[in-house]
């Protein structure tokens, strides 16, 4: 299976800072159809994932401008512009590129 | 808008079988434009995809390699629901369980909609 590695598993930051993830890929993740299948999800205590990213840099409908993701072939990269409170919650990557789906194992943001 | 509402039992004892459903609102089972999947969430194996069910012009089921010979996902179009069947559980199955959404046009939608999961502890 296609291995996500996600760094750090761990993230303290301040409020108002920036923060980011990364996410890389044991296979490039470029399909045969032109896209690139990695995704970002976010999920808060208690709560089901979300998504927040789709290939690679698209936002979902009503994700704050403040998340961005970027990256190509086997790396990627979330960054969170200005964290606020409700950030808090552990972070996925994820690949649809190659079968089966698999995730990477998660991030947790917390405020320091 | 699209909702997906979990049902089953929370607890299943060793060796039986575990049943879950995921009713479907404001899309269809049978849509040719979805899949649906079930992913399950573990401390010990994170977040691992299961399977998935959709239709195009007849159905297909895909399961993953893990749990390949114990699990069925079956399609219900007369409720706008499916299912899943994990037969011959242990304390390893363990896990919250989701039902998550693909859509497919121009591009893959993968997981775009997800249940709200459902706890499930394999145990005596």
């Amino acid at each position: 299976d296609n291995v996500m590695t996600q760094s750090p598993l761990s993230l303290p930051v301040t409020l108002g800072q920036p923060a980011s993830i990364s996410c890389r890929s044991s296979q490039s993740l470029v399909f045969r159809d032109g896209n690139t299948y990695l995704n970002w999800f976010q999920q808060r205590p208690g709560q089901s994932p979300r998504r927040l990213i789709y290939n690679v840099s698209n936002r979902d409908s009503g994700v704050p401008d403040r998340f961005s993701g970027s990256g190509s072939g086997t790396d990627f990269e979330l960054k969170i512009s200005r964290v606020e409170a409700e950030d808090v919650g552990v972070y996925y990557c994820m690949q649809g590129t190659h079968w089966p789906r698999t995730f990477g194992q998660g991030t947790k943001v917390e405020i320091k | 808008q699209v909702h997906l509402q979990q049902s089953g039992p929370g607890l299943v004892k060793p060796s039986q079988t575990l049943s879950l459903t995921c009713a479907i609102s404001g899309d269809s089972v049978s849509s040719n434009g979805a899949a649906w999947n079930w992913i399950r969430q573990s401390p010990s194996r994170g977040l691992e995809w299961l399977a998935r069910t959709y239709y195009r012009s007849e159905w297909f089921n895909d399961y993953a390699l893990s749990v390949k010979s114990r699990i069925t996902i079956n399609p219900d179009t007369s409720k706008n629901q499916f299912s899943l069947q994990l037969n011959s559980v242990t304390p390893e199955d363990t896990a919250v369980y989701y039902c998550a959404r693909d859509r497919y046009g121009d591009y893959d939608d993968i997981f775009d909609i997800w249940g709200q999961g459902t706890v499930v502890t394999v145990s005596s």
